[in-house]
């Protein structure tokens, strides 16, 4: 089946610094990926969405200067928190849809990564 | 637009025992349905979706679930649940072919031996 990777699943760093993370589709591409933050205990909350080759759209409240996305490549998409703060901790998940295209295609989810500031 | 609802936050119930997670939807297009599962500390897993055809959808690990145009739901079902079912559970909707998903606010099941 189809499979996301995402790295780091924990990382903890620093006030002031940036994050970076990493979503990959490792046997299909993917055109688009979307970006997901989820809170303790609560649902999935769509940040943005990243397109292969083009500028990511953001979601209505999302900085996109803090929440830099690239997506360079059909495998490969980041997500960097920049000047990261207490506030910016949360779980990021990141998913890929296989057959872009085919309506009702589900999405295949990263086993999300877990951001700690400190 | 569309929005998805799980009536339950949290679901109690004894191992071995039936267990229904509600989910309601509302949109003004046609819709495709899915129900995902997050154990901690984890991304999401597909357990079934709803595209078209039979309103009775069967997916992993013994889930099932309905939809139910009329009562705009897609209730999650399970005859007989195990410990390791305790997870959480996301109904969610895609109406278009823009390939985004509305998530309800999950339900945790918590299966008690």
């Amino acid at each position: 089946g189809a499979v996301v990777s995402q790295h780091p699943s924990w990382v903890i760093c620093k006030s002031g610094t940036s994050v970076k993370i990493e979503c990959r589709s490792l046997d299909f591409q993917a055109t688009t990926m979307f970006w997901y933050r989820q809170f303790p205990k609560q649902s999935l909350m769509l940040m943005a969405t990243s397109n292969e080759g083009s500028k990511a759209t953001y979601e209505q409240g999302v900085e996109k200067d803090k929440f830099l996305i690239n997506h360079a490549s059909l495998t490969l998409s980041t997500l960097t928190v920049t000047s990261a703060h207490p506030e910016d901790s949360s779980f990021y998940i990141c998913s890929a849809r296989e057959s872009i295209g085919i309506r009702g295609s589900p999405l295949h989810f990263g086993n999300g990564t877990r951001l700690t500031v400190t | 637009a569309q929005s998805v609802t799980q009536l339950d936050s949290q679901v109690p119930v004894f191992e071995e025992a039936p267990v229904e997670l509600r989910c309601n939807y509302s949109s003004s297009v046609s819709v495709y349905l899915f129900w995902y599962v997050q154990y901690p500390n984890q991304g999401l897993q597909l357990l079934l979706k709803y595209l078209s055809g039979s309103t009775l959808v069967k997916g992993i690990n013994g889930f099932e679930a309905e939809f139910n145009k009329s009562q705009t739901s897609f209730h999650l079902r399970k005859p007989s649940v195990h410990i390791s079912d305790t997870a959480e559970y996301f109904c969610a909707v895609s109406g278009d072919a823009g390939n985004m998903l509305t998530f309800g606010g999950g339900t945790r099941l918590m299966v008690k031996p």
